[in-house]
């Protein structure tokens, strides 16, 4: 079935920099999703992702699916304490069944 | 508040204990699912559940014993466990419509502990 590899596992940034995490399948993927955890929170839907080469932005947050459809990406913009979590991207393999990423956990120098 | 919601909160058990996690949905999903959240592995699919039929049983121990009895509610029974089943267990719920699955939502979890 389809997998995620993503990195990097973890990213530690300081206050006002840039983060990206990594999504990479080795077949062709139908969709993608992007999830986030807070520190002892529960995943939180982001986006979904659909079409080869899509981009969508949300405030500071910018997706990114590969023309493929094989990869996957999520930059942060300037980021603040508030994107502290670990960024999980989803694939589904088959109708239902939807798999996790390892995540990436970013924490972030005040 | 997501629309799931989960209970208990905690639990701490022992070995030879029996035990169950609730999970209720008010969201009108037909899917719910069971995953497993711990270090070694962050986010592990265990069950999944459409219309109350199971669709998916991602090789889990059979000490780990799931039941639907409806698109609303979903339990999973412990018995026997081990330590190493200690972890966050999450439940979430989709709406799955001509093949096509959505978001999912999730509880807070359970977070277990077996001693």
């Amino acid at each position: 079935g389809q997998q995620v590899m993503q990195i990097p596992q973890y990213q530690h940034v300081q206050e006002g920099e840039d983060f990206t995490t990594y999504c990479n399948s080795s077949t062709t993927l139908s969709n993608i999703q992007w999830y986030k955890q807070r520190p002892g929170g529960h995943p939180v839907f982001l986006i979904q992702l659909v079409k080869s080469g899509e981009v969508k932005k949300q405030k500071r947050l910018t997706f990114q699916f590969g023309e493929a459809k094989k990869n996957s990406s999520l930059h942060i913009t300037a980021t603040q304490t508030t994107d502290v979590g670990t960024y999980f991207c989803a694939v589904f393999q088959g109708a239902q069944k939807l798999v996790f990423g390892q995540g990436t956990r970013l924490t972030i120098n005040p | 508040e997501t629309g799931v919601t989960q209970t208990p909160r905690h639990l701490v058990m022992g070995m030879t204990n029996k035990k169950s996690l609730k999970c209720e949905q008010h969201l009108g999903h037909n899917a719910m699912y069971w995953y497993k959240q711990s270090a070694k592995k962050p986010l592990e699919l265990m069950f999944v559940y459409n219309f109350k039929e199971q669709t998916e049983n991602n090789s889990v121990p059979s000490r780990f014993s799931p039941e639907c009895p409806n698109s609303s509610h979903l339990f999973l029974h412990l018995h026997t466990l081990q330590p190493e089943d200690s972890a966050l267990y999450l439940c979430a719920s989709s709406q799955s419509t001509g093949g096509n699955t959505g978001e999912l939502f999730f509880g807070e979890g359970s977070r277990l502990t077996v001693l």
